[in-house]
């Protein structure tokens, strides 16, 4: 299962609200999960099941859809929201994730 | 906390083997959980490469099967990856991880901090 993230890049400010599109190839009903990634450290879970918040994550992260199109929100991004972003499907034993999206100062 | 530390060689040789091993500490291997491998090179990103059940269940990315094994080693608490003829497209930071426990395994909760593999003459 092929997984497209969009857009690659992000350009945005502190405060913003952001949203990051995660596209997958074929029905995975609500089995995706998004993970954060700063340079030099491993990923970071921060939502699974499309749209349940890990547990310690700040509540200004959501995640919705469900079939093949999904969604990250941040609202109000802080200093600390500014990194990687993967999506992650695990429908398929086949686990495969989306290329990322950067989301960088503007 | 469950803790996962993976290390290797650092740098081989192509058409080498290359041998990873992921210390568990915090939590034993033999539980209920799946534990998975995960690369990320720049060219390819995140590239998920094998998981494995203590039971001795193994699931592989079938890009790489015919040169990975994974296995477990229960007495030791650990988990290793072989990769045998390796190239320049296998350089990458490698990752173990655990799945997080339930009816539907596959989400990565717990992550070393990864080890980086150079494949270079």
């Amino acid at each position: 299962i092929q997984m497209t993230q969009s857009p690659t890049t992000l350009s945005a400010s502190v405060g913003d609200r952001v949203t990051l599109t995660c596209r997958a190839s074929e029905s995975i009903n609500i089995w995706l999960a998004w993970y954060q990634q700063k340079p030099g450290k491993a990923p970071k879970l921060l939502i699974y099941k499309a749209s349940s918040l890990e547990s310690g994550v700040p509540s200004r992260f959501r995640g919705s859809g469900s079939g093949t199109e999904f969604t990250l929100t941040i609202n109000s991004l802080q200093p600390d929201d500014f990194a990687t972003y993967y999506c992650q499907q695990y429908q398929s034993h086949w686990r495969t994730f989306g290329q990322g999206t950067k989301v960088e100062v503007k | 906390q469950v803790q996962l530390q993976e290390s290797g060689p650092g740098l081989l040789k192509p058409s080498g083997n290359l041998s990873l091993t992921c210390v568990v500490s915090g939590g034993s291997i033999s539980s209920n959980y799946w534990w998975s491998w995960v690369r990320q090179s720049p060219g390819k990103g995140l590239e998920w490469i094998g998981e494995i059940f203590h039971t001795g269940s193994i699931n592989y990315n079938p890009s790489l099967t015919g040169r990975l094994t994974i296995s477990v080693d229960d007495s030791q608490n650990q988990l290793s990856l072989k990769l045998s003829s390796v190239t320049a497209a296998d350089t990458a930071v490698y990752y173990c991880a655990r799945h997080r426990g339930g009816a539907v395994p596959g989400l990565f909760d717990y992550w070393g901090q990864g080890t980086q593999v150079t494949v270079s003459s």
